[in-house]
């Protein structure tokens, strides 16, 4: 069965500090990665994904994030963050067919500090 | 061009009634997912349509229920309401193997 694991339930960071938002899957088949953004009282917003090809994939906001398969995990980095990135970080797993179902971990809070 | 809308945005009811969102997918999207996300908590799947037909369910009981329309329209019907049913339902359509979600509808059961 799959599972997401996201350790950090908070991260407090400074404005325009770097962040790492982390995020590790369990899947015994081949996986596409996601990150969503959730604001205040909104949806998920797509950050960026992984499909295929390229490890190292780039997203909206200036977020960007690594896929590691042998640890399998798929991290998120930001090198400065803005107070307007405070939100919720969701990262996601599906299957590579079928109905493309998502399964979520529990979220990470980044709360940017002015 | 718009995205996923769902109606109504916020709802209240008291346990043992029944509830009906609704959710327009992106356009040319022909299938969508209904997640749960209660309070703290990451959505989990409840149910997909494609072609009007339920093609995946994850562990939610009969309870919940659903319906898609030729339009791709859907439906999420909820009976006999629960306290622990408060949430946030989001609708999603998919474009391939990435799901577009829509802002939501805030349930909330006295």
């Amino acid at each position: 069965a799959q599972s997401v694991t996201q350790l950090d339930s908070q991260v407090p960071v400074f404005e325009e500090a770097p962040v790492e938002l982390r995020c590790n899957y369990s899947s015994s088949v081949s996986v596409y990665l996601f990150w969503y953004v959730q604001y205040p009282n909104q949806g998920l917003q797509l950050l960026l994904k992984y499909l295929s090809g390229s490890t190292l994939v780039k997203g909206i906001n200036g977020f960007e994030a690594e896929f590691n398969k042998s640890q399998t995990s798929f991290h998120l980095r930001k090198p400065s963050v803005h107070i307007s990135d405070t939100a919720e970080y969701f990262c996601a797993v599906s299957f590579t067919s079928g109905t493309y179902k998502y399964i979520f971990g529990t979220g990470t809070r980044l709360k940017v500090l002015a | 061009d718009a995205g996923v809308t769902q109606s109504p945005t916020h709802l209240i009811k008291t346990r043992g009634q029944q509830v009906t969102l609704r959710c327009s997918p992106k356009s040319g999207h022909d299938t969508v997912s209904w997640y749960q996300q209660a309070l703290g908590q990451g959505p989990q799947f409840i149910f997909q349509y494609y072609e009007e037909e339920e093609r995946q369910r994850g562990n939610f009981p009969d309870r919940f229920s659903g319906h898609q329309f030729p339009n791709y329209s859907s439906e999420l019907n909820v009976n006999a309401l629960l306290l622990g049913d408060s949430a946030l339902y989001l609708c999603a359509s998919r474009d391939r193997e990435t799901q577009y979600f829509g802002p939501g509808t805030r349930l909330l059961v006295l």
